[in-house]
């Protein structure tokens, strides 16, 4: 999984409640991404990170915050999650250098339901 | 119209046959393409990338690339049961910087 680490791997919440995950990498590349895959929408872009407290949306951030402290970690956070979110959510990476393409490397993923 | 657009499949192959996966994209000024294999419950894990019209290959995967016709395709040679899988096709478009967007991916069977 290319040294990325997603914590917690399965998660179960109640609508209403706040959610973090965690991303970890320790390849100490600088952009990073939050994707949410659903059966029938594929890989939706949440959020992405192109530094130290460099963030932008993707196409569905609605209802979804991010925040990058460090290079290594970023956090996505349901402020108050719905039954609309459940999905199952992928971290990325990836580095943009000489004789690179922007391949992105993905985490283990976490497996979240809103009850 | 979807910007990356695969047929869902599933595709159905003898084991030891050629599959066949393409991927078609909507921006014209895309950049670079990837191929993910996706295994059922598992994380998308990147097999192949292509930038240049034609072909390149590695090991039993091939990549063509036809930015005028705006498709892009994956051969699987002498597909075997573990290359069952799902494949997502992943574009770089022109204006996204360094985002990618996804196709729904194509699900492969290889059947022995």
């Amino acid at each position: 999984d290319a040294g990325i680490t997603q914590s917690p791997r399965h998660k179960v919440t109640e609508t209403g409640t706040p959610v973090t995950l965690r991303c970890h990498q320790t390849e100490n590349h600088r952009y990073m991404y939050w994707y949410r895959q659903d059966p029938g929408h594929g890989l939706r872009l949440i959020h992405y990170s192109y530094g130290v407290k460099d963030t932008d949306k993707g196409e569905v951030s609605d209802g979804y915050s991010v925040s990058r402290s460090k290079t290594e970690d970023f956090l996505l956070t349901l402020e108050s999650a719905t039954s609309s979110q459940t999905s199952v959510y992928f971290c990325a990476i990836s580095e943009v250098l000489s004789g690179s393409y922007n391949e992105q490397f993905f985490g283990p993923g976490t497996r979240l339901t809103v009850l | 119209q979807k910007e990356v657009e695969q047929n869902s499949g599933p595709l159905s192959v003898p084991e030891g046959a050629i599959a066949s996966l393409n991927c078609t994209y909507s921006d014209r000024g895309s950049q670079s393409f990837f191929w993910y294999r996706q295994y059922s419950g598992k994380s998308p894990e990147l097999i192949m990338f292509i930038y240049s019209n034609g072909d390149k290959e590695d090991g039993r995967f091939t990549a063509q690339l036809n930015k005028a016709s705006q498709y892009v395709s994956l051969l699987i040679r002498d597909s075997q049961p573990s290359d069952s899988a799902t494949y997502l096709c992943a574009v770089n478009p022109q204006a996204a910087g360094n985002k990618l967007t996804f196709g729904g991916g194509t699900r492969v069977l290889v059947k022995p």
